[in-house]
């Protein structure tokens, strides 16, 4: 398995502009996350999916921010308009549970930068 | 909060040391689980340890936890310069809980 995969690997855009952030996750997982990845915050868990449903959307910054999962094997970060304070690393991770017995597998990351 | 704090923020070694990070955290868990993150890279699971187990091994790596203290650690035997990165403790409060990521330790292997 080529493991989780996210792209693009880096994006560069303008404040207002429309960013979409990708995933695939690890075949056979039903448990899909996004985290952010800041110096001040740290890892933060923005959503999670089940069975491509979304189950936790409160680490979802604002109304700007959305995400979906149309299928198993695909899923989307949006942000609609992009701010600069939304520059960070988003990874996507899939499992076979939440937390209860597998650890998570995560992506390379797409580092945002939006100036 | 759940959310686990390691201990100390930042660690600099010579190769062939050991090398001890400490996770603390406040509620009560299901399990407790280590993840490296090299320079660039997304966090690789280590090791999990369960709320009823005290110490697992895996390779040069041995995590203990206590949950009476609340805390755990991860040691990291005879390190060498391919472990320099930075390492996550994160817990589960309940077995179908989502997983919750402390700040991480910045591990620094010196040649």
């Amino acid at each position: 398995d080529a493991g989780v995969i996210q792209s693009p690997r880096h994006e560069v855009t303008e404040m207002g502009q429309e960013v979409t952030l990708r995933c695939k996750p690890i075949s056979g997982h039903d448990y899909l996350f996004w985290y952010r990845q800041t110096m001040m915050r740290g890892l933060e868990l923005l959503i999670y999916f089940n069975n491509n449903v979304p189950i936790d959307d409160s680490g979802m910054p604002e109304d700007r921010f959305s995400a979906k999962m149309p299928n198993a094997s695909f899923s989307t970060l949006k942000i609609q308009p992009s701010e600069p304070r939304d520059s960070a690393v988003y990874f996507c991770a899939s499992s076979s549970s939440t937390g209860g017995n597998y650890g998570y597998t995560f992506g390379s990351g797409t580092r945002l930068t939006v100036v | 909060s759940q959310q686990g704090e390691e201990d100390p923020q930042a660690l600099s070694i010579q190769e062939g040391e050991n090398a001890t990070m400490n996770c603390s955290y406040k509620t009560s868990i299901n399990n407790l689980q280590w993840y490296r993150q090299n320079s660039g890279r997304g966090l690789v699971h280590l090791i999990l340890i369960r709320s009823n187990e005290r110490e697992k091994h895996s390779g040069r790596l041995r995590v203990t936890l206590d949950t009476s203290k609340k805390s755990s650690s991860l040691l990291i035997t005879a390190s060498r310069a391919a472990d320099t990165a930075s390492y996550f403790c994160a817990t589960a409060g309940s077995r179908d809980d989502k997983i919750i990521f402390g700040k991480g330790t910045r591990l620094h292997i010196l040649p």
